[in-house]
Formats: C-alpha cells, structure tokens, sequence
C-alpha cells in the first residue's frame, strides 16, 4: 500500500493567520483526500483533489476557506484559512481505494488555534 | 448518499469474551464496507474490507443485506484491541464516508 508522509505533525497557531499541511506520497495516486477530525468526533471529508484540475469540496467546506492545491500525482497542500478556534482539529489526507490495500492514511496534522 | 452508523459510541468488555462492534448502513445498491481501526497514538488503518472477506486480528465482519449490518466480531477479546474502531462505506465509488466511532476498551 501506498505510503504518506504528512507535515507538519503539529501546530498552535493564532487565530486569523492561516496554515499550509503538505500531503507526499512514495506513489503516483490519481486521487487524494482531505479528512477532518474534530475533538471527540469522527473523520469529516473536507474535498477530494484531482490531479490537473479543481479540487471538489463536500456540503459545508469551501474553496476560499480551505484552498486546496495538487500541482502532481504525488503531493497535495491543504490551507486552513484565517484561523479560528474552531478550526482546532486533525487534518489527515488520504489516498486509495486500489486492489485490497483499501485507504491509506497520514498520520495527521494537529491543530490548535489560539 | 450512503450512510453508516454505529450505535455505541463507547464499548467496555472483559478481556476473553466476545466482542461485536454494530454498523448499520444506507445504500440502495452493493456497498463497499470497511473497518478501519486507530490504535492510541498511531494513524488510522485498514482492519477488514468486506469484499476481501478476510479475518485480521481474529476480527471478521459479514455483510448482511437483508439487515443492512456490518458488524465487526471477535470471540475472545484481548487487552491489545483496546482502540477506536470505524465503520466506513464507499460513496460515489471513491469517497471513503466514516461512521462516528467506536471506542472499544478491553478490561484486564
């Protein structure tokens, strides 16, 4: 199966500034996948990120809050745009859905805005 | 859009018994189901996938249509399975679509 590579591994942050998570895969992958972990709560998709063109966002996230870049098949940023406490949450990518390996997961970003 | 709930946010029972983890399921057509599994401090990872119909860790789960279940088993619990365990369904062929969590916790 596929191997992530997810940094930064954590972070406190002020509210209103904004941070960059990077997503590397050891493979090429067609598609990625942005997960939110809010305290205490399951695994949200955020947007899936396609290679060559715009990321597709799920009901409740957008663009300008969570800009999404996958510049090849191997890389992906996910920004977290002018910071609230709110936003405090892991931050996880994901790639998959090949043969019997089913979704590999980062190890996730921490966030906490102050 | 296909959904999956698991019931029990929290599950506690004696090292040695039997352990079944619920998941219940909406989709109207053949699901693709998953376990995934997140041990303290470590990164989510795949237990069972439904179509493989593999036992990992002596875990097994059957897809029953007719219930649409998914249940995660074990017959005899062990202090190492103690973790967070989520039910997970395939939307749209590509996104991975989660359950809220079960946090199973195995008594000494």
């Amino acid at each position: 199966s596929a191997v992530i590579s997810q940094k930064p591994s954590r972070d406190i942050c002020q509210r209103g500034t904004s941070l960059t998570i990077q997503c590397q895969v050891d493979s090429q992958v067609t598609m990625m996948f942005w997960y939110r972990q809010q305290p205490g709560q399951s695994l949200t998709l955020i947007a899936t990120a396609n290679q060559g063109s715009e990321a597709t966002y799920e009901s409740g996230f957008v663009i300008d809050k969570f800009p999404i870049s996958r510049p090849n098949l191997t890389f992906s940023t996910l920004t977290v745009s002018n910071m609230s406490p709110e936003d405090s949450s892991i931050y996880l990518c994901s790639v998959g859905g090949y043969g019997n390996y089913g979704y590999t997961f980062g190890s996730g970003t921490r966030l906490t805005v102050v | 859009a296909q959904r999956v709930t698991q019931p029990e946010k929290l599950l506690s029972v004696f090292k040695g018994a039997p352990v079944e983890l619920k998941c219940n399921y909406s989709y109207s057509g053949s699901p693709e189901l998953f376990w995934y599994v997140q041990y303290s401090r470590q990164r989510l990872q795949l237990l069972l996938r439904h179509i493989s119909r593999e036992s990992i860790k002596g875990f097994t789960a059957d897809l029953n249509k007719g219930e649409t279940s998914f249940h995660l088993k074990k017959p005899f619990a062990q202090e190492e399975d103690s973790a967070m365990y989520y039910c997970g369904v395939l939307q749209g062929a590509q996104k991975l679509v989660f359950g809220q969590g079960t946090r199973l916790t195995i008594n000494p």
